[in-house]
């Protein structure tokens, strides 16, 4: 069991949709993690907000906004996606500091395909 | 940021061989992870190796971060059907870059 939640687990969308993803931890990490992983490749770096603040954008499309509500919480909202970003989207987390910090705790990601 | 090259980028033994997956930097790194992802699943904390030279042991499973801390191992001695999966490597503080993996298949 992981200790980090993504909704949903599967998703499928066209390109015109607008959709989410939500993640939840209550680990009490104050930093939160989007990955992006492709079959067969590692997973990629897209978003991390420390203390609910955005402190790294991979040079992200803005077709992907993320958004932290709270220290329990992300989301990734979706819009107007292509073929090409259907992947698994993982959520993670982490402790900002000490031994810990940057240790990530993985969720179980949710796989989204884009029609 | 930093990349750290991984190989092999496949490997196939029969249970009970050993297994070792490496990765190189060219630069020398503050610190090294390593997770391992289940076929279907999502990458899993194994270790984080600091310290030059340290060797750090999990049952059958040994990591080794090099002297010059440029490198790292881990390898998995007499290999179970259970420690089927891909082996990432990764570095870096806030911003974690994953190696390209080392996907381990075992012929039981």
């Amino acid at each position: 069991d992981t200790e980090v939640t993504q909704t949903p687990k599967h998703l499928v969308m066209g390109m015109t949709n607008k959709k989410s993803l939500k993640c939840e931890q209550h680990m009490g990490h104050r930093a939160m993690y989007w990955y992006k992983q492709k079959a067969k490749k590692p997973p990629e770096l897209m978003f991390v907000y420390s203390y609910e603040k955005l402190s790294i954008n991979e040079s992200v499309p803005s077709r992907f906004s993320p958004e932290c509500p709270n220290s329990s919480l992300l989301n990734l909202h979706l819009h107007a996606l292509q073929p090409e970003d259907s992947a698994l989207y993982l959520c993670a987390s982490s402790q900002v500091a000490g031994r810990g910090a940057n240790v990530l705790t993985f969720g179980a990601g949710s796989r989204l395909t884009v029609l | 940021g930093q990349q750290v090259m991984q190989i092999p980028q496949y490997q196939h033994v029969q249970e009970g061989e050993d297994f070792t997956t490496y990765c190189n930097s060219s630069t020398t790194l503050s610190n090294i992870q390593w997770y391992k992802q289940r076929p279907g699943g999502h990458p899993v904390f194994l270790i984080q190796l600091v310290k030059s030279g340290e060797v750090k042991k999990q049952k059958r499973l040994t990591f080794q971060f090099g002297e010059a801390k440029k490198n790292s191992s881990l390898h998995i001695t007499a290999t179970q059907t259970t420690d089927v999966g891909t082996y990432f490597c990764a570095q870096g503080a806030q911003k974690l870059v994953f190696g390209q993996g080392t996907r381990l298949t075992i012929n039981p």
